[in-house]
């Protein structure tokens, strides 16, 4: 299995901050990554495919890059709806995994 | 708009089976450019796949899982289901089933969850 490793588990900021969450991959997965926002009592939300793809209807303060085992997701200017958590999931192969995610709090 | 609906028991014995559907609107399910997978969530912890059907029938299991699970399609009735034997207490989860928009991709739509609790 390839296992994914967000970081961090937690994250504290305030309305207006620039976040970035982090996601590794035991192995390359190319750009095959997906990340979703699940809010409490929620379904998860796609935001962003195939790495850096946003999904339509998400807003333009969401972005990811990376490529290869490493891989971001950067929130532009949080809004306080962004308060949530995040996982990123890979889809190299049939056999998906999410990461463990990532609590985003308001400090 | 696509919506997914899970629906089925809420409370299932140890060693029984766990049944649920998941009835699509808004979209066929006999698409063949997409598939159809289930994810579960225990309370309080991650996201786990547990298995992933296309309309034809072609099904991928996760391997920890595989020996109890079965996914199946009803093409006539727009829906698919989730079969999980054998089941304890640590398959009570919030099960959601998902739309992936191709055979090896992202989940792009989701329904809003159904929690199973596994007790006596």
């Amino acid at each position: 299995d390839i296992q994914m490793t967000q970081s961090p588990s937690t994250l504290s900021a305030s309305v207006g901050d620039r976040v970035t969450i982090t996601c590794r991959a035991s192995q390359s997965i190319s750009s095959w990554l997906a990340w979703y926002q699940q809010a409490p009592g929620k379904a998860p939300k796609l935001l962003i495919y195939k790495a850096s793809s946003l999904e339509s209807g998400v807003p333009s303060r969401f972005s990811g890059s990376g490529s290869g085992t490493e891989f971001t997701l950067t929130i532009s200017s949080l809004q306080p709806e962004d308060f949530a958590t995040y996982y990123c999931q890979q889809y190299n192969t049939y056999l998906y995994t999410f990461g463990q995610g990532t609590k985003l709090e308001i400090k | 708009q696509l919506q997914l609906q899970e629906s089925g028991p809420g409370l299932v014995k140890p060693s029984e089976t766990l049944s649920l559907t998941c009835s699509v609107s808004g979209g066929s399910i006999s698409s063949s450019s997409y598939y159809w997978g289930w994810i579960r969530q225990p309370p309080g912890k991650g996201l786990e796949w547990i298995g992933s059907i296309s309309y034809s029938g072609s099904t991928n299991y996760n391997p920890s899982l595989k020996s109890r699970v079965t996914i199946s399609v009803e093409k006539s009735k727009n829906q698919f289901s989730l079969k999980l034997s054998s089941v304890t207490a640590a398959d009570t989860a919030v099960y959601y089933c998902a739309r992936q928009a191709g055979g090896v991709r992202e989940f792009d739509y989701w329904g809003q969850g159904t929690l199973v609790t596994v007790s006596s």
